[in-house]
């Protein structure tokens, strides 16, 4: 069965710190690895990361696919207090199932001033 | 950036009512929709594949009898939840996937929160 597993599950921090969160997954046919923030409701697309794609930077924000270890890590660098969100990351089937995400248990980020 | 919607955005009903959700893509069409479910401080679970014109697709432990997909156009798809219980109680999101561009890439609908008295 496909899993993908993140941790930390909750994680509290201050203003300016830099957090690295992790996620590891088992997949018979993996295409992709997305990372999304939800805040109060549906999740926010952050990166997408693929064979072809393995490191990804936005302002504070990267991530790094590592596809011998089969994990990735999002970093946030100078964390502020509107980066409190849950962090979720998913990876994307190929084969029949293509489009299908499925999503770690989410890491709770909560930024303190 | 391509646009979800759902309605209603929260809603309370008595025990052994049924409830419609809806989801629609706002400025594109979408072939397929994802219908997911959220408990508290839990992720999102795959629910349901929607693809337009024909049946969906149940992960596995869903009931399709007590989870009605309907998408019978290229922007709306529906979940009625039949006959809702307590436990049905939760955070429905639902997605859709581009047609064109980035296949990989799915946009999600702010979400309706069910509770079930």
């Amino acid at each position: 069965e496909d899993k993908v597993v993140q941790s930390p599950l909750s994680l509290v921090v201050h203003e300016g710190d830099t957090v690295t969160l992790n996620c590891s997954y088992e997949v018979t046919n993996f295409r992709s690895l997305l990372w999304y923030k939800q805040e109060k409701k549906a999740p926010t697309f952050l990166f997408m990361l693929t064979s072809s794609g393995i490191e990804k930077k936005s302002g504070r924000l990267s991530s790094i696919l590592d596809k011998k270890e089969l994990s990735s890590i999002l970093n946030i660098t100078a964390t502020q207090t509107g980066d409190s969100a849950i962090y979720l990351c998913a990876f994307n089937a190929g084969g029949t199932s293509y489009g299908k995400l499925t999503f770690g248990q989410g890491t709770i980020l909560t930024v303190h001033p | 950036g391509a646009v979800v919607s759902q309605h209603p955005s929260w809603v309370i009903c008595k025990s052994g009512t049924s409830v419609k959700i809806e989801c629609r893509s706002l400025d594109f069409q979408a072939t397929t929709m994802f219908w997911y479910r959220q408990f508290p401080k839990q992720s999102l679970m795959l629910m349901a594949t929607s693809n337009e014109g024909s049946k969906a697709t149940y992960e596995q432990g869903v009931e399709k009898d007590k989870f009605l997909i309907n998408h019978a156009s290229l922007t709306l798809s529906t979940l009625t939840v039949t006959s809702a219980h307590p436990e049905d109680s939760s955070f429905y999101i639902c997605s859709a996937r581009v047609p064109s561009g980035n296949y990989n890439e799915q946009f999600f609908g702010p979400g309706t929160r069910l509770t079930v008295l």
